[in-house]
């Protein structure tokens, strides 16, 4: 089963839209990290949010804790913004301190000119 | 930002041979990670370190062991390369300080098993 369920799965829009990116989480999590990447490439940590709303330039991540979600909302997306963006959720380590991150598979997005 | 290297960045073995992929951090952090990357999975965690000295089993650890030899280092050792280990590998690290979970990762290393 997957843990974490990232919405939707695909996305393509126009130059300068808006998009926004849903993940679900099966079981209780304390903090989500949202990540980019470009096929077959780094993931860059794009936000580190542990809850309520946090944002960095045009991204602005939401994350309700006890409702198990996280959304991130890309505002007048570029060209750029094109590839993978992965959400994981925090878990810990049970008997043991650290954590491991739990990832969805992603949602694809598409900007075109 | 944590700098996370990782060598090689592409690598070809045959079944049955021994593969190290090698993973260094720069920042200082006590924790280390092992992930692969499949379609269809996400990532997924190997193995992971707490600190030199330790290293400990993640959610997929059969076929692989690691090694931290340092505070800086972390390997991930596959003795007996299958085909079904053809993946991207990615290590990571991260402070692991209550509170602060967040991690960074390197680049990646594309092994492929014949």
């Amino acid at each position: 089963e997957q843990q974490v369920q990232q919405s939707p799965a695909s996305l393509v829009l126009q130059e300068a839209e808006n998009a926004e990116l849903q993940c679900s989480f099966s079981i209780f999590t304390n903090q989500v990290q949202w990540f980019y990447q470009r096929p077959g490439g780094r993931l860059v940590s794009l936000l580190y949010n542990p809850s309520g709303t946090k944002q960095s330039g045009r991204l602005t991540s939401t994350t309700v804790i006890k409702e198990r979600r996280s959304s991130l909302h890309i505002s007048s997306s570029q060209i750029t913004d094109s590839g993978t963006y992965l959400c994981a959720m925090d878990r810990p380590f049970y008997g043991s301190s650290g954590n491991k991150l739990i990832f969805g598979i992603g949602t694809l997005l598409s900007v075109k000119p | 930002e944590a700098a996370v290297t990782q060598s090689p960045r592409n690598k070809v073995a045959v079944t049955g041979g021994k593969v190290t992929l090698s993973c260094n951090q720069t920042n200082n952090h006590n924790n280390m990670y092992w992930y692969r990357q499949d379609t269809g999975h996400g990532l997924r965690l190997i193995h992971y370190s707490y600190g030199a000295g330790s290293t400990e089993k993640g959610d997929i650890p059969d076929g692989y062991k690691a090694s931290r030899p340092s505070q800086e280092n972390f390997s991930l050792i596959l003795e007996l390369a299958t085909p079904s280990q053809t993946s991207v590998y990615f290590c990571a690290s991260g402070e692991g300080q209550t509170g602060d979970y967040e991690q960074y990762f390197g680049p990646g290393t594309r092994l492929t098993v014949l």
